[in-house]
């Protein structure tokens, strides 16, 4: 069965450091992948998704995240963190074992020091 | 703009008594689905549609019941609300699997 596992519940940074969000999945298919991002109080937008393309995925707001299927990771980076990046990140894997519906992970909370 | 909307954004009601929480969107998507959020518990589907006239059970369907009646439009029927079904939900819908959802804004309901 497909699973997402993210690794940190939380991910502390100082303003203007890199950021490393881990995600590992398990799909039996080739799968699609997608981050999403949640603001506080606010809705779910999606940042990036990887859908047997290009395995370096660009999102929006700087964010990238790297398809790696020998690792079965989808690791979220961005390089020098902002203030307004506060919020909490969701892994999110699709495939045709789980008639494509989305298979979420917990999220992790992303915390930015100034 | 394209959207998803959902109404009403906070609701809070009494156990038993029926409520509709309106999901539209404008972007002739095919998908659909709704989505509840609990602290510690994530996002669990509750339905979703594939097409007009086309809905499936997702995780948590206890207690809920939806419609697609026209494309651009997905209910969600409580019933007999109870003190367990107060949640955030999303209503959200894509094009194609591919091509990921776009969330509405939410409904923080409450049920006393």
């Amino acid at each position: 069965a497909q699973s997402v596992t993210q690794l940190d519940s939380h991910v502390s940074v100082s303003e203007g450091t890199p950021v490393l969000l881990r995600c590992n999945y398990s799909s039996s298919y080739s799968p699609s992948l997608f981050w999403y991002v949640q603001h506080p109080n606010k809705g779910l937008q999606l940042l990036l998704k990887y859908t047997s393309a290009a395995t370096l995925v660009k999102g929006i707001n700087g964010f990238e995240a790297e398809f790696k299927k020998s690792e079965t990771s989808f690791h979220l980076t961005k390089p020098s963190a902002h203030m307004s990046d506060a919020a909490e990140y969701f892994c999110v894997v699709s495939d045709q074992n789980s008639n494509y519906q989305l298979i979420w992970g917990a999220g992790t909370k992303l915390i930015i020091k100034p | 703009e394209a959207q998803v909307t959902q109404n009403p954004r906070y609701l809070i009601t009494v156990t038993g008594k029926k409520l509709t929480v309106t999901c539209s969107q404008n972007m002739n998507h095919e998908y659909m689905s709704w989505y509840r959020q609990d602290p510690g518990l994530g996002l669990r589907q509750i339905y979703y549609s594939m097409n007009v006239e086309v809905t499936d059970k997702g995780d948590v369907p206890e207690g809920y019941k939806v419609s697609r009646k026209e494309k651009r439009n997905f209910p969600l029927i409580l019933e007999s609300p109870s003190p367990n079904q107060t949640s955030l939900y999303f209503c959200a819908s894509r094009n194609s699997y591919r091509t990921g959802y776009t969330f509405g804004s939410g409904t923080r309901l409450t049920v006393v």
